[in-house]
């Protein structure tokens, strides 16, 4: 069967490579997926979405893939930069609620 | 245009005693949220109103939290009394109509010591 990576509740990374950050959400219902990124002292700030009728999307060094089949999402960052630093949640939703569902979050730490 | 704004950024206070959260949402967002980040746990939903109507409070703890959004524009968040579990940080959001403009706050950070 197809491997899907494990949530990590911290991440460190070298500046310039690659960060990937991953995610199990929890209700087969739900169509609409967010990763937000939180700074010390900052609200969440959207990064990027994706819907559930596709399984990859790409925006500025970021990526973020869909697995249905798993319940599975995961954030890709490019060439990690100090200002990366953060808190990443995944957040998930369908499309008649309002509501977002979050998980744990992930600390994503750069080294220089 | 300004974002969602939250008063105050930190709060400290006694177990016991009564805090007021407050957020203002973007102009014209009917859709306004409240969220809340136990110490290193997930965000968690408390309610979302639309307009001054409470949509869904699934989420509230219990009746020592209470919400009102008089007017239908900004919106307090009352604890009383507070315990010590409610210490962490409380998110506002709103959204134009469902997630067009779905915009956060920076929050407000509760201790109850």
């Amino acid at each position: 069967g197809e491997s899907v990576g494990l949530h990590l509740p911290t991440l460190s990374v070298q500046e310039g490579d690659n960060s990937i950050i991953n995610c199990a959400y929890s209700n087969s219902a739900s169509d609409y997926f967010i990763w937000y990124k939180q700074e010390s002292g900052k609200g969440p700030q959207f990064i990027i979405d994706i819907r559930s009728n596709m399984d990859k999307r790409q925006g500025q060094r970021v990526t973020v893939l869909l697995n249905k089949t798993v319940k599975h999402l995961s954030l890709q960052i490019a060439a990690t930069q100090p200002g990366d630093s953060a808190v990443y949640f995944c957040a998930e939703t369908f499309s008649n609620d309002y509501k977002l569902s979050f998980g744990a979050g992930t600390t994503v730490t750069v080294r220089a | 245009e300004a974002g969602v704004t939250q008063f105050p950024s930190h709060s400290v206070i006694e177990k016991g005693q009564t805090v007021t959260l407050r957020c203002d949402p973007i102009s014209g967002h009917d859709n306004l949220y409240w969220y809340r980040r136990v110490m290193g746990k997930e965000i968690k939903f408390l309610l979302h109103f639309v307009k001054e109507s409470k949509q869904d409070e699934s989420g509230m703890p219990n009746n020592r939290f209470l919400a009102e959004r008089t007017g239908g524009t900004y919106s307090t968040l009352k604890v009383q009394p507070a315990e010590l579990e409610d210490s962490g940080v409380y998110f506002c959001a709103s959204s134009h109509t469902g997630m067009d403009g779905y915009t956060f706050g920076s929050g407000t950070r509760l201790t109850v010591v």
